[in-house]
């Protein structure tokens, strides 16, 4: 079975900092998706940012950016000039592309406070 | 930009009792799921469910849980006869397609409390 692990509960960053996310996976499988998920107060999970396993390049959506290691099973998530909109409880979630599975196995999330 | 609601926001009920949680996916989406978070710890998978079937469950997803679609819009989760293991953050999603690694969309789910 796979598992995610976010080994950082809670992290604090500066207003316009970089911050960095750690995410590591566990998994046999060789074709799956990566993704990091927001979770604002009182709000709904909102995606922000995928990778497909099979692509090298590390996947970027404006001020969010991953690093993502397959041989090594990490899947960083990099948050440059960080706003006070960014805090938020981030998951990262693991999701097979093999055998038809749907469901997201998710890490335990990292609390993010943003420092004005 | 279209949303997944779920109602209610909290529920507070009797171990014992029936509960059933509501959930309305996007429109056009043809994957449901729900997902649930004990207090503290990791974002479970409850149960897919596609073309009016169950897709995939978990181990969690015993015969006191349930998944129905009654009518073109919502989608429930009934738990038979709650117990007290039962309280946690219960999520719906919905998802255009089911492969491909499409996005899932989630409610801001329904906090259930089992007293």
């Amino acid at each position: 079975a796979q598992t995610v692990t976010q080994s950082q509960p809670e992290m604090s960053v500066q207003e316009a900092e970089t911050v960095t996310l750690s995410c590591t996976y566990d998994t046999s499988e060789s074709d799956y998706y990566l993704f990091w998920y927001k979770q604002p107060p009182s709000r709904q999970m909102i995606l922000v940012i995928r990778q497909e396993a099979y692509k090298q390049q590390n996947a970027t959506e404006n001020r969010f950016s991953v690093n993502f290691q397959k041989a090594a099973k990490s899947f960083s998530l990099k948050i440059s000039d960080s706003q006070l909109g960014d805090a938020a409880m981030y998951f990262c979630a693991y999701r097979s592309a093999m055998g038809g599975s749907e469901k997201l196995v998710f890490g335990k999330g990292t609390k993010l406070t943003v420092n004005p | 930009e279209p949303e997944v609601t779920q109602t209610p926001s909290h529920q507070v009920t009797q171990m014992g009792q029936e509960v059933i949680l509501r959930c309305v996916p996007i429109s056009n989406h043809l994957y449901f799921y729900w997902y649930r978070q004990i207090l503290g710890q990791k974002v479970e998978f409850l149960v897919s469910f596609y073309n009016n079937e169950i897709s995939e469950k978990s181990e969690i997803f015993d015969d006191q849980f349930s998944v129905e679609r009654p009518d073109g819009s919502n989608f429930t989760l009934k738990i038979r006869s709650t117990k007290l293991e039962d309280s946690a953050m219960y999520f719906c999603a919905s998802s255009r397609q089911g492969t491909l690694g499409y996005e899932q969309y989630f409610g801001p789910g329904t906090r259930l409390t089992v007293t």
